[in-house]
């Protein structure tokens, strides 16, 4: 099955910092890759969707500034957590869409503290 | 605007008991796809069904069964004869397949399901 691996998977940065989630489709070509997050006992939200070689589409409410994505190719998504903050902490969980059907393949999460 | 409702926040059962997890859905499309995960502690998604919007066929996967229903918007999911293992919070997801592309997932607000030995 399709593979879809995050790194790293936790994270402890001081706030004002910058930090750097990568997403992998190991063993199939991702046009498309989402980002997602998900606070201590609450649900996943979509923040954006990242499809190679363009700009990311953020959903509402999302700060583009703030949350970088690059999909420089079709295996690989960056998110950028710019100047952290404590609020940021969170799990963020990237998927990738395999194109030839309509499956998303989730990645394990990546654990984000800011102190 | 696309929503998931998931109302049941936690259940509680004793192993062996047969439980149902609802999901009641909302969508303008006439295309879209429903799923189903689990999450256990570990946070890692663990996928357990994908159904699109023309196939109303309920179905059964070993003690787990999923069903279907349009004309009330819901895509319920029941586990027989419940385990301990199957301790996690389950999500249900909607998708809208917005000119047959990918889209992102609207996830319900999960439920904590505790199966108690």
């Amino acid at each position: 099955g399709a593979v879809v691996s995050q790194h790293p998977s936790w994270v402890i940065c001081k706030s004002g910092t910058s930090v750097k989630i990568e997403c992998r489709s190991l063993d199939f070509q991702a046009t498309t890759m989402f980002w997602y997050r998900q606070f201590p006992k609450q649900s996943l939200m979509l923040m954006a969707t990242s499809n190679e070689g363009s700009k990311a589409t953020y959903e509402q409410g999302v700060e583009k500034d703030k949350f970088l994505i690059n999909h420089a190719s079709l295996t690989l998504s960056t998110l950028t957590v710019t100047s952290a903050h404590p609020e940021d902490s969170s799990f963020y969980i990237c998927s990738a869409h395999l194109a030839i059907s309509y499956e998303q393949y989730f990645g394990p999460g990546t654990r984000l503290t800011v102190t | 605007a696309q929503k998931v409702t998931q109302a049941q926040t936690e259940i509680s059962v004793v192993e062996k008991e047969d439980v149902t997890l609802d999901c009641v859905y909302e969508t303008r499309d006439t295309t879209y796809y429903l799923f189903w995960y689990k999450q256990p502690p570990s946070g890692e998604l663990v996928f357990l069904i994908r159904r699109n919007s023309f196939d109303e066929q309920n179905e059964i996967s070993g003690r787990y069964s999923w069903n279907f229903q349009k004309s009330t918007s819901s895509f319920n999911f029941t586990i027989t004869a419940s385990q301990v293992v199957d301790s996690a919070v389950y999500f249900c997801a909607l998708s809208e397949a917005l000119g047959g592309g990918a889209d992102g997932l609207t996830f319900g607000k999960g439920t904590h399901l505790i199966i108690q030995p």
